[in-house]
């Protein structure tokens, strides 16, 4: 089972919908808990990050976190063209010495 | 400011060569961070310097890679003997520092090697 695992899509949704992005984590001692846009050829750019269970809103953008299920997921509102990106989910585990990425879920925003 | 540069931005070598790869943090940030990202794949966690020590190396690869980070500022990531499988992006990343890190961490553009 690997440490952190998304979809690796690629999830289309047409312009102005939701895209709903999921996560899962294998380390049950994990605290923070991160969301970071990809473009093609970019480097990864944070989005989001939470570290309480429930959900955090930042614009478009809305994380939500159940510790218990060991699940993250992000949510984008009004999908707009320019969020076709990979999303990678990212956690950092109980050890707070590293951070570990899932492979990343690819989004198309089709206008 | 500036944010964080890498050189070189792109690296062809042939295996068995030795190839060293740059990172320049963004001024006044103490932590520093090195990742790997292979084709399709996400990111993995290879190092993190805290000033100039790293006190956790097990996340590099093989005993082919080393990293140092000397003066607080610059650090190189240096792989020994390239072998294809080397080949990939080498991201670097800083932060204000470990305690505050995560949120404040901010990439490099990354190195892109390919060992023919």
């Amino acid at each position: 089972q690997k440490e952190v695992e998304q979809n690796s899509g690629p999830l289309s949704v047409p312009e102005g919908a939701i895209a709903s992005l999921n996560c899962t984590y294998s380390d049950r001692g994990s605290q923070s808990f991160f969301w970071y846009r990809q473009y093609s050829g970019k480097s990864p750019e944070l989005i989001m990050f939470i570290y309480s269970n429930g959900d955090k809103e930042d614009g478009r953008f809305t994380a939500q976190l159940n510790k218990a299920s060991q699940y993250v997921s992000l949510l984008i509102r009004d999908s707009q063209p320019s969020d076709s990106a990979t999303y990678l989910c990212a956690v950092i585990p109980y050890n707070n010495n590293d951070m570990r990425f899932g492979a990343g879920t690819r989004l198309t925003v089709k206008p | 400011g500036a944010g964080v540069s890498q050189s070189p931005s792109n690296k062809v070598t042939e295996k068995g060569k030795d190839v060293e790869l740059r990172c320049d943090p963004i001024s006044g940030h103490t932590a520093l961070y090195w990742y790997r990202q292979s084709l399709g794949q996400g990111l993995e966690f290879l190092i993190y310097f805290q000033g100039n020590s790293a006190p956790d190396k097990s996340g590099l690869p093989s005993d082919r890679f080393s990293a140092e980070r000397t003066g607080g500022s610059v650090s190189t990531l240096t792989i020994q003997r390239t072998q294809q499988e080397d080949s990939a992006v080498y991201l670097c990343a800083s932060s204000l520092n470990r305690a505050l890190g995560w949120e404040t961490q901010y990439f490099g553009p990354g190195t892109r090697l390919l060992v023919l």
